[in-house]
């Protein structure tokens, strides 16, 4: 079955840029999705269609997309941007979640 | 303000069935794909199953195949789930989701843009 792969964790100083990705053979024909979830909090979309950020999400927060990895950026890392990260895509017959990726403010 | 708000989840014994619940507000029900995306207990996510708005179209993943069930009613804005042959595996919080259309090439391209609070089942003896 189709796979999206994300690095299990990622640490950053605040004010720093965070970068965290997400690779999945289908990635080039198809959108990626971020979401950002914090402890015993649902989800909450930071960018779809690859690059695009809903409204009420920080610019700090931005996506692109090269091949078959997208990549969430987080610029200026503040200490509310500790949470889970994780990507999802689909295939002609499944949706899919990356494992998620765990942002470390230190 | 869009509004999802879960309800039914508890704890049941292996082999034994369940029926959740999501009401919706602020938005016009038949017109988005809904889903039921759940996450174990300290784990990752799981899409479960998506009905596009008037119900005609469900798509289901093959862990829940056979044995879930996906509705809505849009007279009550409430879309439903009911789970049969409960596993331990199904242990999880479930989440209730919109969906909108990724435009891209899969059918199954939706992302989701709101989320419910999610409910909590747990299949255990």
């Amino acid at each position: 079955s189709y796979e999206l792969t994300q690095p299990p964790s990622v640490s950053v100083s605040p004010g720093q840029t965070a970068r965290i990705t997400c690779s999945g053979d289908a990635l080039p024909k198809q959108y990626g999705y971020w979401y950002q979830q914090k402890p015993g909090q649902a989800p909450v979309l930071v960018i779809y269609k690859d690059t695009e950020r809903p409204s009420g999400i920080p610019e700090r927060f931005s996506g692109s997309s090269s091949g078959t990895t997208v990549t969430l950026t987080i610029s200026g890392v503040q200490a509310e941007d500790e949470a889970d990260y994780y990507c999802q895509s689909a295939d002609s017959s499944d949706v899919v979640f990356g494992g998620g990726t765990k942002l470390t403010v230190l | 303000q869009v509004q999802l708000v879960e309800s039914g989840g508890g704890l049941v014994k292996p082999g034994g069935s369940l029926r959740l619940s999501c009401t919706a507000s602020d938005f016009t029900f038949s017109d988005y794909y809904m889903s039921w995306i759940r996450q174990a207990p300290g784990k990752g996510l799981e899409w479960v199953s998506y009905i596009s708005g008037t119900g005609t179209t469900i798509y289901y993943a093959d862990s829940v195949k056979g044995r879930f069930t996906i509705s809505r009613d849009s007279a009550k804005n409430s879309l439903y789930v009911q789970m049969n042959s409960l596993r331990a595996e199904d242990t999880a919080v479930y989440y209730c989701a919109r969906g909108v259309a990724g435009g891209g090439n899969s059918v199954l391209d939706y992302y989701f843009d709101y989320w419910g609070q999610g409910t909590l089942v747990t299949v255990s003896s």
